[in-house]
Formats: C-alpha cells, structure tokens, sequence
C-alpha cells in the first residue's frame, strides 16, 4: 500500500545529532498521528495533528518536536535523543478525529522508520 | 477507555480456522470493538469493526455477543502469511484519535 508513506525507513544516529522523520499521506485524510513502538511494547500514541493544528500530546519529551505544515505531511524532528529512544516510529492518517456518529475512523499506518539511537 | 484482555499468543497449522477472543469487561455502551493487524516491521492495518452481533468482511468474521463483554475475532482458513500480531481496541466513535493499542495476540500459522 502507498496510501501512507515515511522516510526513511531506518535511521542510525547519535545521541547528539539532529534528524527529522518524514511522514506523507496521500489519502486526502484531514487527521495525522505519530506512535512510538518499542520492542515488546505496546504502541503509544505520541502526537494527533487535525487540519494541521495540534490537538494531543502525550507527554512526550521536548527532544521531539512535531511539525505539520499541511495536512498532507508530518514531521518529527529529533534532537539530542536517548539510546531507549530507540524503536519504530510509525506515523498514521484518519478521515477525521470525529465522525458524526456510526463507526469510529479507521486510522491507516505507515511502514514505520526504525530508528536506532547510539 | 475500556481496557482489553487478549491472549498474548497463539498457534495455529495452515488451513484451519483462528478464533481470538478479546475480553473487555467494561465496555461503554458508546464504545465499538476494532481489530487490527500489524506485520513485523510494519504499522498496523485495520481489519473489521463491529458492534454487536456479528460482523463479516473478505477478510474476516467478528462475533459479539448480546453483552459485548467480550468479541472474537474469527480468521478462517489461515495461511502463512496470516502470522501477525491482532490488536483488539474498544473506544467510542467520538474518540478524537485516541487508538488505545495493547499487547496484542502474537499467532503463529505452521505448515
């Protein structure tokens, strides 16, 4: 499926390098999200970004830093990150945060970034 | 949000049928029952979503009970390529976004 794409898909850095994530979604889906996956954990969602406008953040520390600069991508921009920082980064995109009533919004998954921190 | 209770794995052989139950005792009465699908190394891909009763789709069947305390999701005739990690979710339509993603059930299909 492409409907969902990130680059890049592996990334090795150092605990002082600056990096950024790249997430497209080519869905025409108003809504955008970035999970962390951490290896035998369950997905924890990071950040929701509806028509560009931030509406949810976890708790996530400031070395991570969301952009969306339309509704079409969205980026994490990494900065001075810790060795269990290290997981996949998945980036989803859904319709709409709400619907007016029936089915919850499916959320469609990227192929995820697997990000390595030395 | 209503929490969830899978078996962490299951094993299964090529051809036969898969039922995963998922347990979620308090489920809301505004709360719809999802699952998901997530390859090694890949996000998760929606598979069906019900309410009640039962639901179908080319892919798989969802059974839910008059209580909706619980749901099964039922793969039949699984292959191979079936081995995945299944994620049940409950939540409301009204959720704003929030996919609340447990262990999850980790199924083997064998030869």
């Amino acid at each position: 499926e492409t409907g969902v794409t990130q680059t890049p898909r592996h990334l090795v850095m150092g605990m002082t390098n600056k990096k950024s994530l790249k997430c497209e979604q080519h869905l025409g889906h108003n809504a955008m999200y970035w999970y962390k996956q951490s290896a035998k954990k369950p997905l924890e969602l990071m950040f929701v970004y509806s028509l560009e406008e931030r509406v949810e953040n976890n708790s996530v520390p400031s070395r991570f830093s969301p952009e969306c600069p339309n509704s079409s991508h969205l980026f994490l921009h990494l900065h001075t990150l810790q060795p269990e920082d290290s997981a996949l980064y998945l980036c989803a995109s859904s319709q709409d945060l709400r619907t007016s009533g029936g089915f919850p919004d499916t959320q469609y998954f990227g192929p995820g970034t697997r990000l390595t921190v030395l | 949000l209503a929490k969830t209770t899978q078996p962490i794995s299951m094993d299964s052989y090529e051809g036969q049928e898969v039922n995963i139950t998922c347990s979620h005792n308090n489920i809301a009465t505004n709360d719809y029952i999802t699952w998901y699908q997530q390859f090694p190394s890949q996000g998760p891909r929606f598979i069906i979503q019900g309410y009640k009763t039962k639901v179908t789709n080319e892919v798989a069947s969802l059974f839910i009970p008059a209580d909706r305390k619980s749901s099964t999701l039922s793969l039949p005739r699984v292959s191979l390529s079936d081995t995945a990690v299944y994620y049940c979710l409950v939540g409301p339509y009204n959720q704003g976004g929030k996919l609340i993603f447990g262990q999850g059930t980790e199924l083997s299909v064998k030869p």
